[in-house]
């Protein structure tokens, strides 16, 4: 398996609240992702990094921001979490997403906001 | 923009039956097409991926996939399902240069005995 790892697993949070997911990866890979994946809409980008510093917006990127200080570490937060960000966070890293190579998905993260 | 279309949300089939999941994308230039696995409470696992060439492509657990760009359509196909097929399917395309993936909204396979 990928070295790659999320934490929390699961979470519950209150409204308003805010909230930090972490994706630690040991593949030393460039690039990093944070979908979010809820019913009927699949999986949905929300930030990337193409390197340490280097971040870019996905499709649904309001309301989150993502910070990657080292190679290793991309952390996905939530300022203010609202009833809407309740859903399933997956990190996924990669050398090249469409390059000959596999991207590789971690295991998840549920987040409950209340 | 890119988008891809799965129709059908929902498949069941029974064991040893043949399977194909139907996958349809929108893009201005040459797609990079991608079908990913996910059984339920994991993350995602790539199952194959098609850039260029044999418009067949093969992948792992016996799965393969077709590109037929006159139909801008990347159908996946088993010729026996087991058991263990038993998961949700994402297709998903992007390109050359671009390194974000756009992901259909899945179809969920159930097999039947």
């Amino acid at each position: 398996d990928a070295g790659i790892t999320q934490s929390p697993r699961h979470k519950v949070t209150e409204t308003g609240t805010p909230v930090t997911l972490r994706c630690h990866q040991t593949e030393n890979h460039r690039y990093m992702y944070w979908y979010r994946q809820d019913p009927g809409h699949g999986l949905r980008l929300i930030h990337y990094s193409y390197g340490v510093k280097d971040t870019d917006k996905g499709e649904v990127s309001d309301g989150y921001s993502v910070s990657r200080s080292k190679t290793e570490d991309f952390l996905l937060t939530l300022e203010s979490a609202t009833s809407s960000q309740t859903s399933v966070y997956f990190c996924a890293i990669s050398e090249s997403m469409t390059g000959n190579t596999e991207a590789f998905f971690g295991q998840g993260t549920r987040l409950t906001v209340v | 923009a890119q988008s891809v279309t799965q129709p059908d949300i929902h498949i069941t089939v029974s064991e040893g039956a043949s399977l194909e999941l139907r996958c349809n994308y929108s893009y201005g230039a040459t797609p990079y097409l991608f079908w990913y696995v996910q059984s339920p409470g994991q993350g995602l696992q790539l199952l194959l991926k098609y850039f260029s060439g044999d418009t067949l492509v093969q992948g792992i657990k016996g799965f393969e996939a077709e590109f037929k760009r006159s139909q801008s359509s990347f159908n996946l196909r088993k010729p026996s399902v087991h058991w263990s097929d038993a998961a949700e399917y994402f297709c998903a395309v992007g390109a050359r240069g671009n390194e974000k993936l756009t992901f259909g909204t899945g179809t969920r396979l159930t097999i039947i005995p």
